[in-house]
């Protein structure tokens, strides 16, 4: 089935200790975003990749960078995790901006 | 800015009782997209029923449908005989055409559904 995969499922990291967490998906759609998810709260849009073109949230810290080498795999990478970065993280493709977003079953991070 | 209100922090209903979740949201757009998600605990969130603004038919699937008003903005859940996994988080979503780019949640309802 195509689908959206995360991994790892749970990421134990130290504090300032780089992270990447990755996604990959096999449905072929032209965008992916990364979220943030916070215990009982809403995803937070932290970036998003159109094809290449890499669109950055406003809001989102310097600390939180993302790349994507190809169309299947998107990577977030926390250079220097903080105790407040300990949360789920959500990936999700769309086949484009207005299409329905399909996620992953995310990775949750918690920071030691 | 565009905003979606979930008034309802928390539901709680018994096993095949219908429920409605709220959902009000603010845009200044003529033509846009509402969803609703579903995200059951510790599992992924999956799409549950999608309207376009410029449909004036509500929306359904199999026991899932929307009660959509744009005049007054609001774009309501309605599940039907209620099961045990319905029980999760619903979230509203909203997304303007183009544009913004940017799926825009609401707090969400937290659905518990009792045997």
């Amino acid at each position: 089935d195509a689908m959206v995969i995360q991994n790892p499922r749970y990421q134990v990291t130290q504090f300032g200790k780089p992270v990447t967490l990755s996604c990959s998906q096999t449905l072929n759609h032209n965008v992916m975003y990364w979220y943030q998810q916070k215990s009982s709260q809403a995803p937070k849009l932290l970036f998003h990749y159109y094809d290449k073109d890499f669109n950055n949230e406003a809001d989102t810290p310097d600390n939180f960078q993302s790349r994507r080498p190809n169309t299947s795999f998107c990577f977030l990478d926390i250079r220097s995790p903080g105790l407040g970065d300990a949360a789920m993280y959500l990936c999700a493709t769309s086949r484009d901006l207005e299409a329905p977003q399909h996620f992953g079953d995310g990775t949750r991070l918690s920071i030691l | 800015a565009q905003t979606v209100t979930q008034s309802q922090p928390e539901m709680s209903v018994q096993e095949a009782e219908t429920v409605t979740l709220s959902c009000t949201y603010d845009t200044s757009e003529n033509n846009y997209y509402l969803f609703w998600y579903k995200q059951p605990p510790s599992r992924q969130m999956i799409l549950v029923i999608r309207q376009e603004a410029y449909k004036q038919q509500n929306a359904t699937e199999n026991r899932f449908s929307v009660n959509f008003q744009k005049a007054a903005k609001s774009f309501s859940l309605k599940i039907s005989d209620s099961q045990l996994g319905d029980t999760a988080m619903y979230f509203c979503a909203f997304i303007p055409p183009q544009g913004a780019q940017k799926l825009v949640f609401g707090q969400g309802t937290r659905l518990t559904i009792n045997p």
